[in-house]
């Protein structure tokens, strides 16, 4: 069965330092990638997908970068993290060869920045 | 691109009563369209979901049903219990999109 991987569960960085978060699937092969952030009390905005190792498409202007280094694993990174940058990230993972796009989402990564 | 509308952004009932969200899309091309159930501080859970070529699905206490006239779905919640308690997400996607789409989300409270 598949199942996905994310961590850190809990982050707290200061301004002005660089994340990485990573997220790896196991059990599929060529699966699309997704990054989500979660804002208090908001909805889930789809900031970058992957449909395979070395493509991006970025949903939205930021100040993060998203790579596909290998097929199963997707990171998440920032230079220089900002206070707006605090929120909870979910990656997440759907099958290729569906024509339609079910999600199955890691548990989550809840970064604050001080 | 696409965009969903949710509404409310909260919900409060009592037990036992029933419980409607409602979504639109814009995209007329949008082909599936799950809902999302994410209970505090875990990951989001598909609950259930329609696609384009029916117009209500029913599991258990769960039903989902589509419009593509007017371009909107919506989920209803029967005899609400504690545990449904949680925000719920509705999602819009097309064939060949390679993702999806969220509302916005709706709080939704059991009262006991």
């Amino acid at each position: 069965s598949q199942t996905i991987h994310q961590w850190p569960a809990t982050l707290v960085q200061p301004v002005g330092s660089p994340l990485s978060l990573e997220c790896t699937v196991e059990g599929t092969s060529n699966p699309n990638l997704y990054w989500y952030r979660q804002a208090a009390g908001r909805g889930l905005q789809l900031l970058f997908y992957s449909v395979g190792i070395g493509q991006i498409s970025s949903e939205v202007p930021q100040n993060l970068s998203a790579s596909r280094p290998q097929d199963r694993q997707f990171i998440l990174s920032s230079k220089k993290l900002l206070l707006s940058d605090s929120g909870f990230y979910l990656c997440a993972w759907s099958a290729p060869d569906r024509s339609y796009t079910e999600a199955f989402f890691g548990q989550g990564t809840r970064l604050t920045v001080v | 691109g696409e965009n969903v509308e949710q509404h409310p952004s909260t919900l409060s009932v009592q037990e036992g009563d029933s419980a409607v969200i409602k979504c639109t899309y814009s995209d007329s091309a949008s082909n599936y369209f799950p809902w999302y159930k994410q209970e505090l501080g875990k990951r989001p859970q598909l609950i259930i979901d329609i696609r384009s070529n029916v117009g209500e699905k029913k599991d258990q206490r769960i039903a989902v049903t589509l419009n593509k006239t007017a371009k909107h779905f919506s989920l209803h919640i029967t005899e609400t219990q504690p545990e449904d308690s949680a925000v719920y997400f509705c999602a819009a996607s097309k064939e060949g999109a390679q993702k999806l789409v969220f509302g916005q989300g709706t709080r939704l409270t059991i009262n006991p």
